[in-house]
């Protein structure tokens, strides 16, 4: 069955410290995969996605993700954290090749200790 | 240009009624998404669009969920004899095609009382 599992359902960080989100998939098909932010009152906005070609890609604020298609991941990290970046963080992962649906995780709250 | 538009912004019903959400997705996108997202929740998948046909209805929670796309472009997901569970809010997207990125809108909030 397709799955997306984020382990971590809140992780607490000091500002200026490195993070990473872990986001592990279950899924036939060749993904496509997502994150995505939420902030307090805010509605999801798009940090990066993995089509194909470099596994290591960039997003927006600093963020940056790697798929390992030999574990099943596509792990979120930031090398230092903003106050900002408090927010519920996201991995969604869909298929290229059929119309199955885009399958998001559980999320993960941040929250950023000044 | 315009993203995603939702309506309305907030919805308080009494149990019992039916309620009409609206989602005016991003002009030419063709993939339509709806998402239910319950307090201290992730998203719960509802039902996709593709063009004005809807290829999986499997996570719509009952027979009291419908939705319905015209022309491609605007949906409505109706939801009959609401429940106090029906509580949460309702999240459209659209992309430009099936997989692709997903843009967001703003949401409806249900309070079903």
């Amino acid at each position: 069955a397709q799955s997306v599992t984020q382990p971590d359902i809140h992780i607490t960080v000091s500002e200026g410290a490195s993070l990473e989100l872990r986001c592990n998939y279950s899924y036939g098909a060749t993904p496509y995969l997502f994150w995505y932010v939420q902030s307090p009152g805010q509605g999801l906005q798009l940090l990066l996605k993995y089509f194909s070609g470099d596994t290591l890609v960039q997003g927006i604020k600093g963020f940056e993700a790697e798929f390992k298609r030999s574990q099943s991941s596509f792990n979120l990290r930031k090398p230092s954290v903003h106050w900002s970046d408090a927010a519920e963080y996201f991995c969604a992962v869909g298929s290229k090749t059929s119309y199955d649906k885009v399958i998001f995780g559980p999320g993960t709250s941040l929250s950023v200790i000044p | 240009g315009a993203g995603v538009s939702q309506s309305p912004s907030n919805k308080v019903t009494e149990k019992g009624k039916d309620v009409e959400l609206r989602c005016d997705p991003i002009s030419g996108h063709t993939a339509l998404y709806w998402y239910r997202q319950s307090l201290g929740q992730g998203l719960e998948f509802l039902i996709y669009f593709q063009g004005n046909s809807a290829p999986d209805k499997s996570g719509l929670p009952s027979d009291r969920f419908s939705a319905e796309r015209t022309g491609g472009s605007v949906s409505t997901l109706t939801i009959q004899r609401t429940q106090q569970e029906d509580s949460a809010v309702y999240l459209c997207a659209s992309s430009p095609r099936w997989s692709e990125t997903q843009y967001f809108g703003p949401g409806t909030r249900l309070l079903v009382l």
